[in-house]
């Protein structure tokens, strides 16, 4: 079956403008987590969605939110970029939660100027 | 807090040799411990569970929840076992990565 999808795989946005990157889990799939991978902060875990709610949140501003739709697709959002916010974000899905084995995306690589 | 530690960056060693990659972690409770490898251009993938307690590719890891240790061992590396390994905790799903370690095999 199909992996897990990301789009877009790469964007560059400016200082204060906002993005949404978009993840489809593994067909069956019902958990999404999401991460931001650095060079200086490593894998951070951002949040998780199961059944279109929020399950899990990480250690990040508010500027990060998202959403994951009835068919287990999921959208995150980010608002106000700072240059900090340049990364590689990830998305995981797995059948019922971030407890068990995850299967990750290319991910969608982000850079702020 | 949780907190995952893996204390070596990088690690190298020939093929043949035996490779262990270290985790520590602090946590109270009772944890999911992962380990999870990343070839070159390839997506994150899980190597393998400690729950599972099986061993994929010739790796295994043991949980000492005295010494709070998950480390990860291969008896004989080889070449193609070279990648950034993570070790992971999760807690009822919010989940926690090591900074990684690099294994490099050398022929």
């Amino acid at each position: 079956k199909a992996g897990v999808t990301q789009t877009p795989r790469y964007l560059i946005k400016t200082r204060g403008q906002q993005v949404t990157l978009s993840c489809s889990p593994i067909s069956g799939h019902r958990s999404v987590s999401w991460y931001q991978q650095t060079p200086g902060q490593g894998l951070q875990f951002l949040f998780e969605y199961f059944s279109e709610t929020q399950r899990n949140k990480g250690n990040f501003p508010g500027r990060f939110s998202g959403r994951q739709f009835s068919n287990s697709r999921s959208e995150m959002n980010v608002s106000t970029l700072e240059l900090g916010d340049s990364a590689l974000y990830l998305c995981a899905s797995s059948f019922d939660g971030a407890d068990q084995p995850q299967h990750f995306g290319d991910g969608t690589r982000l850079s702020i100027l | 807090a949780q907190r995952v530690t893996q204390p070596e960056k990088l690690l190298s060693v020939f093929k043949g040799a035996p490779v262990e990659l270290k985790c520590n972690y602090s946590y109270s409770g009772s944890p999911e411990l992962f380990w999870y490898v990343q070839y070159s251009r390839q997506r994150l993938q899980l190597l393998l569970r400690h729950i599972s307690r099986e061993s994929i590719k010739g790796f295994t890891a043991d949980l000492n929840k005295g010494e709070t240790s998950f480390h990860l061992k291969k008896p004989f590396a080889q070449e193609e076992d070279s990648a950034m390994y993570y070790c992971a905790l999760s807690e009822l799903g919010d989940m926690r990565f090591g900074a990684g370690t690099r294994l490099t095999v050398k022929p």
